[in-house]
């Protein structure tokens, strides 16, 4: 049970240049997030995904795109970077509900797991 | 103002010491409070999870929620050098999971 994989680890790109950042997840959880992590600023959601074949944009989506063909793979796309794109990224997932163990009748928001983040620079 | 505030540290502590990390928030929607390790250049981790208000302990850790002083603190007892890492304080509204948001962080070293 790897729970949330991240590739690449790292990656140096120039500006103007695109790449594809992948996350793959083995828990079953329907829904996926891309976050961004930069010193000061706490981790920022860039897309998020409700389920297979949906996308939803979150805080900081400009330059991004997503997509999530599979339940278990969500990928994010940096079409042009920019040197602001330059940060850690990372991707998270979680249940869309948990149900309280007592009493299935009450349910919670389900907490994310994250993978260990993809480090990109962008000179 | 930002929506989570929280002191960013860092926070130096000799061994065996208790410390007490704390975050501050504006929205009192907020219904769900996670705090969340983070090891350096490895993701976060969950640590504690809360639903409104009231303490939750587990093992040397105790997360304690005051919703009226929109206020949230996690206590390390005995602290070890393991638990040297960057602490982030989570939140979401009860609207099944998009909107999570973070403090910045604040980072601890436990000093042997």
């Amino acid at each position: 049970n790897a729970g949330v994989t991240q590739t690449p680890k790292f990656r140096v790109l120039k500006t103007g240049q695109s790449m594809t950042l992948l996350c793959a997840q083995d828990m079953n959880h329907e829904y996926m997030y891309w976050y961004r992590q930069d010193p000061g600023m706490g981790l920022r959601l860039i897309h998020y995904s409700v389920g297979e074949g949906t996308t939803a944009k979150g805080e900081v989506p400009d330059g991004y795109n997503v997509s999530r063909l599979k339940k278990q793979n969500f990928l994010l796309g940096l079409e042009s970077a920019a040197p602001s794109q330059t940060s850690v990224y990372f991707c998270a997932s979680s249940y869309s509900i948990i149900r309280d163990i007592w009493d299935p009748r009450i349910s919670y928001n389900s907490p994310l797991h994250f993978g260990n983040g993809t480090r990109l620079t962008v000179t | 103002q930002k929506e989570v505030e929280q002191d960013p540290g860092p926070l130096s502590v000799p061994e065996g010491a208790i410390v007490s990390l704390n975050c501050t928030y504006s929205n009192s929607a907020f219904q769900y409070f996670m705090w969340y390790r983070q090891y350096s250049r490895k993701g976060p981790e969950l640590l504690m999870y809360t639903y409104s208000s009231g303490n939750k302990e587990d093992g040397r850790f105790t997360a304690q929620v005051d919703k009226s002083s929109k206020y949230i603190s996690l206590f390390i007892r005995d602290s070890q050098p393991s638990d040297s890492a960057t602490y982030l304080c989570a939140m979401t509204e009860d609207n099944y999971g998009q909107n999570f948001v973070f403090g910045p962080g604040t980072r601890l070293s436990v000093l042997p």
